[in-house]
């Protein structure tokens, strides 16, 4: 099965800073890479997400890149913002259904001002 | 528009105790998932029903856990007898029955195994 591995497991940035995470699959099918952010006490929420057609997509200041060939995909977030504190999850999917997806570890994201 | 709602928020039982968790999925979504979350991991994807239809089901340990969607609304998850490594966040999540579609994830139930 896929198997999806998310690196820095902790990232403490500055405020105003940007912040990169990176992870890889094994699985060539997959072709749908949702992010989601997942704050104390509540359940992940999608954030952006990107699909195997498509190299990179950006919206305001989030963006994601994939790799295909190498087959690994990232999260950039520029102008980081004490709110942006969480835990931040890449995943992979066959299904373009967001929901069945395998997931990272998780990467816990601390934005000091 | 109301989000996925589950209960209860916590819950801790003593090991081999029964337990149940309850979800109630946003409205019109035919598609529903249960995850497992052991703290420090990623969420484990558990079933995925389709109206009230099993899915998928491979990574469900079905000698112990067992859920049902019998009006292709609500779901219920039950975990008989629980062991400590059950010990995690269960998250159940709702999606349209079309590609391309966002997965909405309600706030979970913490439970704890003693």
């Amino acid at each position: 099965g896929e198997n999806v591995e998310q690196h820095p497991s902790t990232l403490s940035v500055q405020e105003g800073d940007s912040a990169v995470i990176k992870c890889t699959y094994s699985d060539s099918a997959s072709n749908y890479f949702p992010w989601y952010k997942q704050e104390l006490g509540k359940g992940p929420q999608l954030i952006i997400d990107i699909r195997s057609n498509v190299g990179e997509k950006k919206d305001q200041r989030i963006a994601v890149t994939l790799n295909k060939t190498a087959k690994h995909f990232s999260l950039h977030i520029t102008e980081t913002q004490p709110e942006d504190s969480a835990v931040y999850f890449c995943a992979a999917s066959t299904n373009t259904n967001a929901g069945k997806s395998t997931f990272g570890d998780g990467t816990t994201l601390t934005v000091k001002p | 528009e109301a989000g996925v709602a589950q209960s209860p928020r916590y819950k801790i039982i003593e090991k081999r105790q029964s337990v149940a968790f309850w979800c109630n999925p946003i409205s019109g979504h035919a598609t529903l998932y249960w995850y497992q979350q052991i703290l420090g991991q990623g969420p484990k994807l558990l079933i995925q029903f389709q109206n009230n239809g099993v899915v998928d089901d491979s990574q469900l340990p079905k000698d112990r856990f067992s859920a049902e969607r019998l009006k292709g609304v609500d779901s219920t998850l039950k975990i008989q007898p629980a062991k400590l490594e059950d010990s995690a966040v269960y998250l159940c999540a709702s999606s349209l029955d079309r590609p391309n579609t966002e997965a909405f994830f309600g706030q979970g139930t913490r439970l704890t195994v003693v």
